[in-house]
């Protein structure tokens, strides 16, 4: 079983709808969770920062973190095509960075 | 807010050339930069940490001499491919770490760099 586990998509939605998107992790020590949004041919953006269990909103985008499970979640509401990039969610023990560990990225496609 | 730009962003070689990918923290200075490894429809895979003005700490299975890595300046680090081959075709991407206005870690990527071995 792999560390983290993300469907690779692609997730297909129209303007407006909802998206969720969601990873589950194997390793009990991950404490800090992260949401990257990458275009194509770019590196990743950080979207959403959270430590430990409970959700955290920025705008359109809420992040969730249910350690109990190992499943985190991104929400994004009233999704815009702009929004259409692949989501790395990423996770690590400690905030150094340096064990971060990634999932494979989901497509999310959001047509006009 | 914080750039991190990586040059060139596209390159072309022949099997057997070196290529030197550069990684420029522009309005901050990094101590610490990561350089990873991305196939297509794949995660990112951490190769090595790169620590200004110490030895590189390769992650297991990266060949250190294939894959070398100068962090002269807190500014900049620089991944050299040696003798490539079609195998090392990938995007390469790399990230500065920071200490964000909250007192965490925040880590930006640059834009990453496309290799392309012939």
């Amino acid at each position: 079983q792999k560390e983290v586990e993300q469907d690779p998509g692609p997730l297909s939605v129209p303007e407006g709808a909802i998206v969720s998107l969601n990873c589950t992790y194997s390793n009990s020590a991950f404490q800090y969770f992260m949401w990257y949004r990458q275009y194509s041919r770019k590196g990743p953006e950080l979207l959403m920062y959270t430590y430990s269990s409970g959700n955290k909103e920025d705008g359109r985008f809420t992040a969730q973190v249910d350690k109990s499970s190992k499943y985190i979640s991104l929400f994004i509401r009233d999704s815009q095509p702009s929004d259409s990039a692949t989501y790395l969610c990423a996770m690590s023990e400690g905030s150094g960075y340096s064990t971060l560990t990634f999932g494979k990225g989901t497509m999310l496609l959001v047509s006009p | 807010g914080a750039v991190v730009s990586q040059h060139p962003s596209w390159v072309i070689c022949k099997s057997g050339t070196s290529v030197k990918i550069e990684c420029r923290s522009l309005d901050f200075q990094a101590t610490t930069m990561f350089w990873y490894r991305q196939f297509p429809k794949q995660s990112l895979m951490l190769m090595a940490t790169s620590n200004e003005g110490s030895k590189a700490t390769y992650e297991q299975g990266v060949e250190k001499d294939k894959f070398l890595i100068n962090h002269a300046s807190l500014t900049l680090s620089t991944l050299t491919v040696t003798s490539a081959h079609p195998e090392d075709s990938s995007f390469y991407i790399c990230s500065a770490r920071r200490t964000g206005s909250s007192g965490a870690n925040v880590l930006t990527f640059g834009a990453g760099s496309r290799l392309t071995v012939l």
